[in-house]
């Protein structure tokens, strides 16, 4: 099964911060890379996708992601941070999934 | 837009007990799946189906089964409850078969058993 890392488990920024969250990922073909948010009491919800093409994504809300083959991995960035972007967020490789990180954003 | 269901948001059964957990989604998707989602482990994959009776193992199926009777409906079966199956279940759905399709995700159920 594709093993999925993310490094950071919990993350705690002031508002207008900027965010990347690390995601590396162990199989080395042809990925399929997402990134989900889930708010708090919320259900699972799609950030962004990247399957070919552009390495740089953007998705909703701001974000954005950068797949860099040559070291597996697909951060996750924002510019700058708000209260309401408070949530846990999920890298998946396919529909392998890592740990998540948890982060707070400080108004 | 898609729906998926959890037929309860909260379920507290005793050890020994057989669970059921049913999930229905209404957009016609071929891919069904379940998960458990616990703190600091993210979520793990129980089960796929990608057709009607069809069914693959995740990374953690011992102690599940599932059922797909039917396209909309996948369901997961505890046959005998134990206390380190309490968690958060989440059921997710997807169109065709391939690894490129976002997953689409219902409630969740938490699940406590005693």
């Amino acid at each position: 099964a594709q093993s999925v890392s993310q490094h950071n488990h919990h993350v705690i920024l002031s508002e207008a911060a900027s965010l990347e969250l690390g995601c590396n990922y162990s199989y080395g073909g042809t990925v399929n890379l997402f990134w989900y948010v889930q708010y708090p009491g919320q259900h699972l919800q799609l950030l962004l996708k990247y399957f070919s093409g552009d390495p740089l994504v953007k998705g909703i809300k701001g974000f954005e992601a950068e797949f860099i083959k040559s070291k597996f991995s697909f951060n996750l960035r924002k510019p700058s941070v708000q209260w309401s972007d408070t949530a846990e967020y999920f890298c998946a490789v396919s529909f392998y999934f890592g740990t998540g990180t948890s982060l707070t954003v400080i108004p | 837009d898609v729906k998926v269901t959890q037929s309860s948001r909260y379920l507290v059964k005793r050890t020994g007990e057989k669970v059921f957990l049913e999930c229905v989604q209404d957009m016609d998707h071929e891919n069904m799946f379940w998960y458990r989602q616990d703190p600091g482990l993210g979520l793990r994959l129980i089960y796929f189906s990608y057709d009607v009776k069809m069914k693959e193992k995740g990374d953690i199926p011992e102690g599940y089964s599932v059922s797909r009777e039917k396209k909309e409906r996948f369901s997961l079966i505890l046959e005998s409850a134990s206390t380190n199956q309490t968690s958060m279940y989440l059921c997710a759905s997807s169109p065709w078969f391939g690894a490129y399709n976002e997953q689409f995700f219902g409630p969740g159920t938490r699940l406590t058993v005693l």
